[in-house]
């Protein structure tokens, strides 16, 4: 069936270091993909996205690079910051508009 | 803040038990998602709301069920409660449906089954 799956469930990174957190989807006909970032007791909170007509995406400190060949999605934060330190998630949305979530990856930030 | 509040925050109920958890959506958001996500692992979706109609409903049994208001609050109601119920239970506000319309989540509301 159709997924989204993370590599790495933990991801630890010196403060100041670039972080890459990796994503693979399977439903090659998926052209619309999310990042989140959910912190310990809150909901989660959009990061960037990404539609598949493009190979990459930059925002502030973030940039998502999507692989269709590979059905592959990467999130790179520039230097990681205490507050980064979050479990995150990559997500598409389906031909009907609802969000598949993969498992999720926890980013620690090492000081 | 995304402006999306849900309550309670936590919820402690026996099993076979029936729960009603609430959502209000961020102002001018008439479309609203609710999801189940189980300690570890990513959310599942649940179903959706468009308009005050269901619009949309992920694997869960007719126990799961839900409601939005004319004012596009939530709610969701879960049925004879069972063990594997316990979770964090989001809800997520967006305006209309497009692909590439942002959604926002509330805090979300832990529920535990005992």
């Amino acid at each position: 069936g159709e997924s989204v799956g993370l590599h790495l469930p933990t991801l630890s990174v010196q403060e100041g270091d670039n972080s890459i957190i990796n994503c693979a989807y399977s439903n090659s006909a998926s052209d619309y993909f999310i990042w989140y970032k959910q912190e310990s007791g809150k909901g989660p909170q959009f990061i960037i996205d990404i539609r598949s007509n493009m190979d990459k995406r930059q925002g502030q400190r973030v940039t998502v690079l999507l692989n269709k060949t590979v059905k592959h999605l990467s999130l790179q934060i520039a230097a990681t910051q205490p507050g980064d330190s979050a479990v995150y998630f990559c997500a598409e949305k389906d031909s009907n508009y609802q969000l598949i979530w993969g498992a999720g990856t926890k980013l620690i930030i090492k000081p | 803040e995304t402006g999306v509040t849900q309550s309670p925050t936590h919820l402690i109920k026996t099993r076979g038990q029936q729960v009603t958890l609430r959502c209000s959506s961020q102002s001018g958001h008439n479309t609203v998602s609710w999801y189940q996500q189980a300690l570890g692992q990513g959310p599942q979706f649940i179903f959706q709301y468009y308009r005050e109609e269901e619009n949309g409903r992920g694997n869960f049994p007719p126990r799961f069920s839900g409601l939005q208001f004319p004012n596009y609050s939530s709610e969701l109601n879960v049925n004879a409660l069972e063990l594997d119920d316990s979770a964090l239970y989001l809800c997520a506000s967006s305006l209309g449906l497009g692909q590439s319309t942002e959604a926002f989540f509330g805090q979300g509301t832990r529920l535990t089954v005992v």
